[in-house]
């Protein structure tokens, strides 16, 4: 059965640092991984996607890498700012169908706190 | 990108009355619409799979005749919590895959939030 950790559960950090989130999977046999914004009350908010065959993907001041084989993902999040607090998800689907993702399974999350 | 909507955002209701959740694909046809649900500090839980036009699957111990979805056309399911209890108290959310696109991806709704006195 699959199962998604995501490592630290909360991380409070000043402005301008520099962070690292980790998530982890324990069946390799996945279709791909993604990274999700959630902010408190809201949906979703899809941030990355990596394929199973890619290694990482960049949007702005994020890179998601993925090691397939270790079972590892990690969110780098450049110049944090107080905006970017918010919960980060990651979650992995394990088949696709007809060209489109099924269903994902997610880990719990890491709580991140920006502070002014 | 493509847009989910669901409504209510908010709902409280009485313990024995029945709750329904719309989820619509506001710019895409959605032939599979999934609904999670997330408990506080836990993870989303994937409910069940809605189908147009065939039954619903649901996941290991979620009862589908409490869960009632209906998905009538290619940009509606509804989700029905029937006799809702305080223990259905949640964070119900639907999602909608995209086909046909170079990177296939899932879009979110912003979610319902059930409370059950």
């Amino acid at each position: 059965k699959q199962e998604v950790t995501q490592i630290p559960a909360a991380l409070s950090v000043p402005e301008g640092e520099n962070l690292v989130l980790n998530c982890s999977f324990t069946d390799s046999a996945i279709y791909n991984l993604q990274w999700f914004r959630q902010d408190p009350g809201k949906g979703l908010t899809s941030l990355l996607l990596i394929q199973s065959s890619q290694r990482e993907q960049t949007s702005g001041r994020l890179n998601a890498s993925l090691d397939k084989s270790s079972g590892r993902s990690t969110l780098y999040i450049a110049a944090s700012q107080p905006g970017d607090s918010a919960t980060y998800l990651c979650a992995v689907s394990l088949w696709g169908y007809g060209g489109s993702q099924g269903n994902l399974i997610f880990g719990k999350g890491t709580k991140l706190s920006v502070k002014p | 990108g493509a847009v989910v909507s669901q409504h209510p955002s908010w709902v409280i209701c009485k313990s024995g009355t029945s709750v329904k959740i719309e989820c619509r694909s506001l710019d895409f046809q959605a032939t599979t619409m999934f609904w999670y649900r997330q408990f506080p500090k836990q993870s989303l839980m994937l409910m069940a799979t809605s189908n147009e036009g065939s039954k619903a699957t649901y996941e290991q111990g979620v009862e589908k005749d409490k869960f009632l979805i209906n998905h009538a056309s290619l940009t509606l399911s509804t989700l029905t919590v029937t006799s809702a209890h305080p223990e259905d108290s949640s964070f119900y959310i639907c999602s909608a895959p995209t086909s046909g696109r170079a990177v296939e991806t899932q879009y979110f709704g912003p979610g319902t939030r059930l409370l059950v006195l």
